[in-house]
């Protein structure tokens, strides 16, 4: 079956803009996550969906990013007035909400802010 | 507190060699899983191992094994006979029933395969 999808692959943008990153994950999973990793480094942690309840959002680095699920579905992460700081990979994972279920992870938007 | 640590930032191994990757964890729940992910230069994360906490047995996929200390709170990931493939970042995760099922991810560990 279709794994987990992110689109664009790849953007660049000026500081100042505002860009929306898209995730498709696998059908049937309740549970969303999103993550940034900068080269070379971990992954941290930025937002949790998962079924009907609030998001867990602690991880949002500042009031400029949000993110919404859509239909317990897509979700999309935005970025309002992008900095430089900002450029990483954006990932995102879904899984069943299960303790032992894995998380599949989408192959990744890399996010240049120049 | 750090929810999963990974204390070596990189590691080397010689091809055809066993090497562990070390992996402690910090909850009071009793429900969790642990989980090992590998991230190869290409970037994306591939899931390698999962074991519970209620699980008695260790956990084997393959070449891969994980090494469970309930009581000392260590999960080790244990790679047997090497191979060059296996160069990558390796994630240690945890998800636990009384966070929603957050799962908390350790800083990585760097493994080159010497051939």
């Amino acid at each position: 079956g279709a794994g987990v999808s992110q689109s664009p692959s790849n953007k660049v943008t000026e500081k100042g803009k505002d860009v929306e990153l898209r995730c498709d994950p696998i059908s049937g999973h309740t549970a969303l996550y999103w993550y940034r990793q900068s080269l070379g480094q971990g992954l941290e942690f930025l937002i949790y969906f998962q079924g009907n309840s609030a998001p867990d959002k602690s991880g949002l680095p500042s009031d400029r990013f949000s993110a919404e699920r859509t239909g317990g579905s897509v979700s999309t992460l935005t970025i309002q007035r992008t900095q430089q700081e900002d450029s990483a990979v954006y990932l995102c994972a879904s899984s069943l909400g299960a303790t032992r279920d894995t998380q599949y992870f989408g192959p990744g938007t890399r996010l240049t802010v120049l | 507190a750090q929810k999963i640590t990974q204390t070596q930032p990189g590691m080397f191994v010689q091809e055809k060699e066993a090497v562990t990757l070390d992996c402690t964890y910090d909850t009071s729940d009793q429900s969790y899983g642990l989980f090992w992910y590998k991230q190869p230069s290409s970037g994306e994360m591939i899931f390698l191992i999962y074991q519970g906490s209620y699980d008695e047995q260790n956990a084997t996929e393959g070449r891969y094994s994980l090494n469970f200390q309930k009581a000392r709170k260590s999960a080790n990931l244990v790679i047997s006979a090497s191979q060059l493939g296996d160069s990558a970042m390796y994630f240690c995760a945890m998800r636990e029933r009384g966070t929603g099922n957050q799962f908390y991810f350790g800083t990585g560990t760097s493994l080159t395969v010497i051939p």
